[in-house]
Formats: C-alpha cells, sequence, structure tokens
C-alpha cells in the first residue's frame, strides 16, 4: 500500500460526458502529480500541485483540469469526453519534486 | 522539450539470464528515478541517482547513472519470475521542474 489512495477504481462513462477523479495524497506530502498511461503505453505526465499551486504542465488537453484543495487532496476533471479519453490514470505524491513519488492505484476510466 | 527514451521497447528472456534497459535522455539530468511496474498495477519507486558516474546495487539490481548525467541503466543478475514488468526511467533536467518519464521496457521471464 503506496498510501495514496484514488478514486473511484473503475468508471464507465459515455462520450460527451464529464467525470471527475479523485487523488488522497500520503499524509504529509505536498506534491501530487497526475499521469495518463494508455494501453501498454508509458506514462504520460499532465499536471503537478504543490500545497496547492499548480507547478507544471504536461500535455494536458484543454477538456481536462485539476485543482488541489486546502487539505490536500486533488481532484482531475475531464470533460467532453472522448473514445481516445479511455485509459488508466494514476496520481502521485511526494514530499517535493526532488524524491520519490508514491503512486496510487489508478482509475481505469473507459469511455464507451 | 526535455525527452527521455529507453531501449530495448520489450525483453524475452530465460529465467536465470540477465537483462540491462538503457535509458537516454535529451538534455542533462539534474537526477534520475527508475519505477517498476508489474502487470495490472502501479508504478514502484525502486531508486533515486544524482551524482555523475553513480552505482547503486540492490539485490540482483544494480543501477548505474552516466559521467554526463545523460544516461542511466539498469541490470538485473540472473533473473526470476518475480522481476516481470515494466521498467521505467523517469529523469529531471538540470532546470526542470519535474520528472519526465521513459517509455519504459517490458520484460518477460520465462520459466
Amino acid at each position: 500500500d503506496s498510501g495514496v489512495t484514488q478514486t473511484p477504481k473503475h468508471l464507465i462513462t459515455a462520450t460527451g460526458q464529464r467525470v471527475t477523479l479523485r487523488c488522497s495524497p500520503r499524509s504529509g506530502d505536498l506534491s501530487v502529480y497526475w499521469y495518463q498511461q494508455s494501453l501498454d503505453q508509458g506514462l504520460q505526465f499532465l499536471i503537478h500541485y504543490y500545497n496547492g499551486e499548480e507547478r507544471a504542465k504536461g500535455n494536458i488537453l484543454e477538456r481536462f483540469s485539476a485543482q488541489q484543495f486546502p487539505d490536500l487532496h486533488s481532484e482531475l476533471n475531464l470533460s467532453s469526453l472522448e473514445l481516445g479519453d479511455s485509459a488508466l490514470y494514476f496520481c502521485a505524491s511526494s514530499v517535493d519534486r526532488n524524491t520519490e513519488a508514491f503512486f496510487g492505484q489508478g482509475t481505469r476510466l473507459t469511455v464507451v | 522539450g526535455q525527452q527521455v527514451m529507453q531501449i530495448p521497447q520489450y525483453q524475452h528472456v530465460q529465467e536465470g539470464e540477465d537483462f540491462t534497459t538503457y535509458c537516454n535522455s535529451s538534455t542533462t539530468l539534474s537526477n534520475i528515478q527508475w519505477y517498476k511496474q508489474r502487470p495490472g498495477g502501479h508504478p514502484v519507486f525502486l531508486i533515486q541517482l544524482v551524482k555523475s558516474g553513480e552505482v547503486k546495487k540492490q539485490k540482483r539490481l544494480t543501477f548505474q547513472f552516466g559521467e554526463a548525467k545523460k544516461n542511466s541503466s539498469l541490470h538485473i543478475t540472473a533473473t526470476q519470475t518475480t522481476d516481470v514488468g515494466t521498467y521505467f526511467c523517469a529523469g529531471r533536467a538540470t532546470y526542470g521542474q519535474n520528472f519526465v518519464f521513459g517509455p519504459g521496457t517490458r520484460l518477460s521471464v520465462l520459466p
């Protein structure tokens, strides 16, 4: 158990819909990262938050947005969903950007 | 932007054989991390290398950071079936904000 909790574990939704993925980081970790992993692909960095502030953006679509709340949990919002958005979405947390990241179990999103 | 490549993409070995995966960055790195993802699982941190030419060992795993801090390797001696999974390197550029993951090397070990 990495200490990072992601909900839900599985999500099936229709094209055009909007979903919210939730992540609770390890206790004490201020950094939260979101990654997208398509089938048998690598980890595509989406966004990084540190103590509530956005620190870095990767190849995140404009239809996607995220935020980190005062209690440090984070949400990733995906809207106007397309079939190609089907993937495994991982959240990871770390103390800071120089330390190891702990990954959650992921949310498997299926868009039908 | 920064690119991180890994070779090979796939590797099939017989149990007991050695395995090596190589990671190359387009930019000089501040530090590099290695992760392992078992099939159906999530990435798990293995190690971080910071110093030029650094070599670290964890039982049968040996990690190296190149002198120029642009490449790294992971070598597994006498593979076991428990080594099956995808090995990712992740490098942070000297002035970079975040780690960039390589595409990973998927290792299969035949018993």
